[in-house]
């Protein structure tokens, strides 16, 4: 059975550090990746989403840029964080149609 | 441009109460998914309806799709505290790979 996995599940970091948050699938080849941001209280934000290896699609221009190094590897990072990074970043895989299967989530707080 | 309104956004009910929320969508698509998210967690799949009349049900959740008119509905039967969540609806545009997401039904289910 497919299964994802994204870490860390919390994180708090200063204003102006990096950020890498990762997530990984297994069971599954070649599956389309998403990075989803959630402010709180709010709808889901897409932010990046990728249908193979290199090939990233940005959806809102932003802070963050996102990379797939391998397959089932998908990786949202930041340079310099803002204060407007902070929300609940989610990880999701599909195949095929876009029914998304979701990670965990890390909840992220600049402070 | 595809656009996914929910309503309402934020629903109180006493338990044993019966509910819908509903999920309107502004552009042809035959496939929908609802999601629940519970308070600080991810999302889960809960049902992926996928042509005009589907129905599917699951305990005291039933979901239905109407293409032609571009809507879905969620409907609560006799309500109880475990069903306290965050519903999302999601339509799929079918010519990428990407969901279109409603803002989310805030449900809270008072004992």
């Amino acid at each position: 059975s497919q299964t994802i996995h994204q870490w860390p599940a919390t994180l708090v970091q200063p204003v102006g550090s990096p950020l890498s948050l990762e997530c990984t699938v297994e069971g599954t080849s070649n599956p389309n990746l998403y990075w989803y941001r959630q402010a709180a209280g709010r709808g889901l934000q897409l932010l990046f989403y990728s249908v193979g290896i290199g090939q990233i699609s940005s959806e809102v221009p932003q802070n963050l840029s996102a990379s797939r190094p391998q397959d089932r590897q998908f990786i949202l990072s930041s340079k310099k964080l803002l204060l407007s990074d902070s929300g609940f970043y989610l990880c999701a895989w599909s195949v095929l149609r876009p029914e998304a299967f979701f990670g965990q989530g890390t909840r992220l707080t600049v402070v | 441009e595809l656009k996914v309104e929910q309503n309402p956004l934020f629903l109180s009910m006493q338990e044993g109460k019966n509910y819908t929320i509903y999920c309107n969508y502004s552009t042809t698509s035959d496939r929908l998914y609802w999601y629940r998210q519970d308070p600080g967690k991810s999302l889960e799949s809960l049902f992926v309806l996928l042509s005009n009349g589907a129905v599917k049900q699951e305990g005291r959740l039933m979901a239905s799709l109407d293409t032609k008119a571009r809507l879905s509905t969620l409907h609560i039967t006799a309500a109880v505290h475990d069903l306290s969540a965050t519903y999302f609806c999601a339509v799929d545009m079918a010519s990428n790979y990407q969901l279109i997401w409603g803002a989310g039904t805030k449900l809270i289910i008072k004992p």
